[in-house]
């Protein structure tokens, strides 16, 4: 069964400042999508940024960016020059490339960016 | 219009009662899913429907009951349900299964009493 953690229950950044989550998953696929998602407090979920498995290079997303490291099943996110509307839990998701699966989701980061 | 929408945002049941959460995607998309966000904890897949049939059950007690008439709506009828079922539903669609990311509707606030 895969799994996803986030070892990061809670950060705190400055605005300008660029702050790395953290993010490992465990899986025996080859082939697969990872995803951060954004949930700002009380607001909808969406798609930050997303990589799939067989792609060498990392995604970028404007002042997102992901460092993905196939082998050692790591995929951490990058937030440049940090807003204060950045302020939100961060999910990173895991994906099968294949029917019958869902999302699978780490427990989460909340990040907070003050002025 | 949002492309994914979940009607009511908030909702407070006694054990006993019947409701129902609603979801309608606006997408085109052929897959839609249940998810229950509880505090601390990851969120927990329920169910998931492709194609308006159910793929996968994620071994959810049956005072939860999923019903999906098309692929653009999706219901969760709740009964005789838990305090500790309280939580934040979460609705999602996506071109289908295993097939890219997943959209998200606001959520339902389920308080049980």
């Amino acid at each position: 069964a895969q799994t996803v953690t986030q070892s990061q229950p809670e950060m705190s950044v400055q605005e300008a400042e660029t702050v790395t989550l953290s993010c490992t998953y465990d899986t025996s696929e080859s082939n697969y999508y990872l995803f951060w998602y954004k949930q700002p407090p009380s607001r909808q979920m969406i798609l930050v940024i997303r990589q799939e498995a067989y792609k060498q290079q990392n995604a970028t997303e404007n002042r997102f960016s992901v460092n993905f490291q196939k082998a050692a099943k790591s995929f951490s996110l990058k937030i440049s020059d940090s807003q204060l509307g950045d302020t939100a839990m961060y999910f990173c998701a895991f994906m099968k490339l294949q029917a019958g699966t869902a999302l699978i989701f780490g427990k989460g980061t909340t990040l907070s960016v003050s002025s | 219009e949002t492309g994914v929408t979940q009607t009511p945002r908030h909702l407070v049941m006694g054990m006993t009662n019947k409701k129902s959460l609603k979801c309608e995607q606006h997408l085109g998309h052929n897959a839609m899913y249940w998810y229950k966000q509880s505090a601390k904890k990851p969120l927990e897949l329920m169910f998931v429907y492709n194609f308006k049939e159910q793929t996968e059950n994620n071994s959810v007690p049956s005072r939860f009951s999923p019903e999906c008439p098309n692929s653009s709506h999706l219901f969760l009828h709740l009964h005789t349900l838990q305090p500790e079922d309280s939580a934040l539903y979460l609705c999602a669609s996506s071109r289908g299964e295993g097939a890219g990311e997943l959209f998200f509707g606001e959520g339902s606030r389920l308080t049980v009493l």
